[in-house]
Protein backbone atom coordinates (compact mmCIF):
# COMPACT_ATOMS: atom_id res chain seq x y z
CA UNK A 1 0.00 0.00 0.00
CA UNK A 2 1.82 2.98 -1.67
CA UNK A 3 1.41 5.88 1.02
CA UNK A 4 3.49 8.18 -1.22
CA UNK A 5 2.70 8.43 -4.15
CA UNK A 6 4.65 10.41 -7.12
CA UNK A 7 2.11 10.09 -10.45
CA UNK A 8 4.68 11.92 -12.82
CA UNK A 9 7.27 9.12 -13.73
CA UNK A 10 9.31 11.59 -15.68
CA UNK A 11 9.53 15.41 -16.58
CA UNK A 12 11.60 16.87 -19.24
CA UNK A 13 12.26 21.07 -18.81
CA UNK A 14 14.41 23.71 -20.54
CA UNK A 15 17.19 24.76 -18.95
CA UNK A 16 16.55 28.05 -17.23
CA UNK A 17 13.29 27.49 -16.56
CA UNK A 18 11.04 26.23 -13.63
CA UNK A 19 10.71 22.17 -12.43
CA UNK A 20 7.78 21.26 -10.61
CA UNK A 21 7.54 18.17 -9.06
CA UNK A 22 4.74 16.41 -7.74
CA UNK A 23 4.06 14.26 -4.69
CA UNK A 24 0.60 12.96 -2.62
CA UNK A 25 0.36 11.22 0.50
CA UNK A 26 -2.54 9.48 2.30
CA UNK A 27 -1.08 9.05 5.57
CA UNK A 28 -2.31 12.00 8.07
CA UNK A 29 0.39 10.94 10.71
CA UNK A 30 3.26 12.08 8.50
CA UNK A 31 5.22 15.32 10.17
CA UNK A 32 8.25 15.13 8.11
CA UNK A 33 8.45 15.50 4.55
CA UNK A 34 11.51 14.75 2.36
CA UNK A 35 13.07 15.41 -1.13
CA UNK A 36 16.07 13.01 -2.37
CA UNK A 37 17.63 13.20 -5.86
CA UNK A 38 19.01 10.25 -7.33
CA UNK A 39 21.75 9.97 -9.99
CA UNK A 40 22.40 6.28 -11.40
CA UNK A 41 24.70 3.47 -9.48
CA UNK A 42 24.88 5.85 -6.51
CA UNK A 43 22.99 6.56 -3.76
CA UNK A 44 19.53 8.91 -2.61
CA UNK A 45 21.21 12.50 -1.81
CA UNK A 46 18.95 14.51 0.59
CA UNK A 47 17.89 17.54 -0.90
CA UNK A 48 15.38 19.46 1.11
CA UNK A 49 12.83 19.16 3.84
CA UNK A 50 9.69 20.46 5.36
CA UNK A 51 7.67 19.82 8.68
CA UNK A 52 4.15 19.39 8.97
CA UNK A 53 4.00 22.77 10.38
CA UNK A 54 5.48 24.62 7.78
CA UNK A 55 3.78 25.42 4.35
CA UNK A 56 7.23 26.35 2.44
CA UNK A 57 10.90 25.67 2.94
CA UNK A 58 13.40 27.19 0.38
CA UNK A 59 17.05 26.58 0.03
CA UNK A 60 18.55 28.25 -3.02
CA UNK A 61 17.04 27.22 -6.13
CA UNK A 62 14.73 24.56 -4.02
CA UNK A 63 11.83 25.31 -2.89
CA UNK A 64 9.26 22.89 -1.08
CA UNK A 65 5.76 23.82 -0.49
CA UNK A 66 3.18 21.68 1.76
CA UNK A 67 -0.49 21.66 1.39
CA UNK A 68 -1.62 18.98 4.50
CA UNK A 69 -5.09 20.02 3.53
CA UNK A 70 -4.84 18.41 0.51
CA UNK A 71 -1.69 15.96 1.40
CA UNK A 72 -0.10 17.08 -1.39
CA UNK A 73 3.63 18.70 -1.45
CA UNK A 74 5.66 20.14 -4.77
CA UNK A 75 8.92 21.21 -4.94
CA UNK A 76 10.43 23.86 -7.18
CA UNK A 77 13.47 24.60 -8.75
CA UNK A 78 14.12 27.56 -10.28
CA UNK A 79 16.33 27.65 -12.78
CA UNK A 80 16.93 24.63 -13.93
CA UNK A 81 20.36 23.21 -14.92
CA UNK A 82 21.69 20.26 -16.40
CA UNK A 83 23.10 19.05 -13.33
CA UNK A 84 19.50 18.78 -11.98
CA UNK A 85 18.89 15.73 -14.49
CA UNK A 86 18.00 13.05 -11.81
CA UNK A 87 15.63 10.71 -10.17
CA UNK A 88 13.84 12.69 -7.52
CA UNK A 89 12.17 11.22 -4.55
CA UNK A 90 9.48 12.01 -2.32
CA UNK A 91 9.84 10.27 0.97
CA UNK A 92 7.51 11.35 3.78
CA UNK A 93 8.01 10.02 8.13
CA UNK A 94 6.20 10.24 10.86
CA UNK A 95 7.80 9.55 14.28
CA UNK A 96 8.88 6.12 14.00
CA UNK A 97 11.46 6.51 12.04
CA UNK A 98 10.63 4.96 8.71
CA UNK A 99 10.42 6.63 5.51
CA UNK A 100 8.41 5.95 3.19
CA UNK A 101 9.37 6.72 -0.62
CA UNK A 102 7.55 7.68 -3.69
CA UNK A 103 8.34 5.88 -6.97
CA UNK A 104 10.69 8.64 -8.18
CA UNK A 105 10.08 11.02 -10.83
CA UNK A 106 13.12 11.53 -13.66
CA UNK A 107 14.00 15.08 -14.34
CA UNK A 108 15.56 15.40 -17.79
CA UNK A 109 17.02 19.41 -18.05
CA UNK A 110 17.68 20.15 -22.04
CA UNK A 111 19.92 22.49 -23.10
CA UNK B 1 35.75 10.09 2.94
CA UNK B 2 32.67 8.55 2.53
CA UNK B 3 29.55 9.18 5.28
CA UNK B 4 28.22 6.21 4.49
CA UNK B 5 29.81 2.90 2.83
CA UNK B 6 28.68 -0.22 1.96
CA UNK B 7 30.61 -3.25 0.33
CA UNK B 8 30.29 -5.17 -2.05
CA UNK B 9 29.12 -2.46 -4.61
CA UNK B 10 27.97 -5.78 -6.77
CA UNK B 11 27.22 -9.21 -5.69
CA UNK B 12 26.21 -11.97 -8.09
CA UNK B 13 25.52 -15.37 -6.22
CA UNK B 14 23.91 -18.46 -6.96
CA UNK B 15 20.21 -19.42 -5.34
CA UNK B 16 20.62 -21.21 -2.15
CA UNK B 17 24.28 -19.17 -0.97
CA UNK B 18 24.22 -16.99 2.14
CA UNK B 19 25.91 -13.87 1.55
CA UNK B 20 26.68 -10.65 3.39
CA UNK B 21 26.77 -6.93 3.09
CA UNK B 22 27.98 -4.75 5.56
CA UNK B 23 27.84 -1.44 6.33
CA UNK B 24 29.55 1.58 7.91
CA UNK B 25 28.87 5.23 8.82
CA UNK B 26 30.90 7.78 10.09
CA UNK B 27 29.11 10.15 10.69
CA UNK B 28 28.63 9.80 14.57
CA UNK B 29 24.15 9.09 13.69
CA UNK B 30 22.17 7.38 16.05
CA UNK B 31 20.06 5.46 13.70
CA UNK B 32 21.15 3.18 10.44
CA UNK B 33 19.09 1.41 8.23
CA UNK B 34 18.44 -1.48 5.48
CA UNK B 35 16.48 -0.04 2.54
CA UNK B 36 15.09 -2.48 -0.50
CA UNK B 37 15.29 -0.66 -3.66
CA UNK B 38 12.94 -3.67 -6.24
CA UNK B 39 12.75 -4.01 -9.27
CA UNK B 40 10.10 -0.89 -9.72
CA UNK B 41 12.41 1.42 -8.30
CA UNK B 42 10.44 1.52 -4.94
CA UNK B 43 12.53 2.49 -1.78
CA UNK B 44 11.20 0.36 1.19
CA UNK B 45 12.60 0.21 4.53
CA UNK B 46 13.51 -3.32 5.73
CA UNK B 47 15.37 -2.63 9.19
CA UNK B 48 16.39 0.11 11.22
CA UNK B 49 18.38 0.04 14.11
CA UNK B 50 19.17 3.15 17.05
CA UNK B 51 22.35 2.39 18.95
CA UNK B 52 22.17 -1.21 18.34
CA UNK B 53 18.81 -2.12 19.51
CA UNK B 54 16.81 -2.79 16.47
CA UNK B 55 13.80 -0.50 16.30
CA UNK B 56 12.29 -1.73 12.78
CA UNK B 57 11.59 -5.03 11.50
CA UNK B 58 9.29 -4.76 8.37
CA UNK B 59 7.91 -7.63 7.16
CA UNK B 60 11.23 -9.05 5.85
CA UNK B 61 11.51 -13.15 5.13
CA UNK B 62 13.53 -14.56 8.72
CA UNK B 63 16.17 -15.01 5.95
CA UNK B 64 17.58 -11.64 6.30
CA UNK B 65 19.45 -11.18 9.47
CA UNK B 66 20.64 -7.42 10.40
CA UNK B 67 23.35 -7.27 12.78
CA UNK B 68 24.75 -4.05 14.36
CA UNK B 69 27.91 -4.86 16.48
CA UNK B 70 28.67 -0.90 17.13
CA UNK B 71 26.23 1.88 16.45
CA UNK B 72 28.53 2.87 13.71
CA UNK B 73 28.21 -0.56 11.71
CA UNK B 74 24.98 -2.78 10.39
CA UNK B 75 25.10 -5.47 8.29
CA UNK B 76 23.01 -7.69 6.26
CA UNK B 77 23.32 -11.17 6.34
CA UNK B 78 21.20 -13.29 3.99
CA UNK B 79 20.61 -16.88 4.08
CA UNK B 80 19.32 -19.04 1.34
CA UNK B 81 19.48 -16.35 -1.75
CA UNK B 82 16.09 -16.77 -3.95
CA UNK B 83 15.59 -15.39 -7.66
CA UNK B 84 13.61 -12.61 -5.46
CA UNK B 85 16.06 -11.24 -4.14
CA UNK B 86 17.75 -9.56 -6.82
CA UNK B 87 17.62 -5.80 -6.18
CA UNK B 88 19.54 -2.74 -4.29
CA UNK B 89 20.15 -3.08 -1.13
CA UNK B 90 20.89 0.80 0.45
CA UNK B 91 22.15 1.32 3.50
CA UNK B 92 21.60 4.65 5.46
CA UNK B 93 21.67 6.60 8.63
CA UNK B 94 20.73 9.53 10.46
CA UNK B 95 20.78 11.72 13.13
CA UNK B 96 18.54 12.41 16.10
CA UNK B 97 17.13 15.43 14.25
CA UNK B 98 15.78 13.44 11.27
CA UNK B 99 13.70 15.49 9.50
CA UNK B 100 15.80 18.91 9.01
CA UNK B 101 19.25 16.87 8.19
CA UNK B 102 17.70 14.16 6.22
CA UNK B 103 18.89 10.44 6.26
CA UNK B 104 22.38 9.46 4.84
CA UNK B 105 22.45 6.52 2.21
CA UNK B 106 25.38 4.67 1.26
CA UNK B 107 25.77 4.06 -2.97
CA UNK B 108 23.85 0.61 -2.81
CA UNK B 109 24.64 -2.94 -3.37
CA UNK B 110 23.09 -4.82 -6.45
CA UNK B 111 22.77 -8.03 -5.80
CA UNK B 112 21.99 -10.03 -8.63
CA UNK B 113 20.74 -13.94 -7.82
CA UNK B 114 21.20 -16.13 -10.60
Amino acid sequence: DQQVKQNSPSLSVQEGRISILNCDYTNSMFDYFLWYKKYPAEGPTFLISISSIKDKNEDGRFTVFLNKSAKHLSLHIVPSQPGDSAVYFCAASSNDYKLSFGAGTTVTVRA
Amino acid sequence: DTAVSQTPKYLVTQMGNDKSIKCEQNLGHDTMYWYKQDSKKFLKIMFSYNNKELIINETVPNRFSPKSPDKAHLNLHINSLELGDSAVYFCASSPRDRGTYGYTFGSGTRLTVV
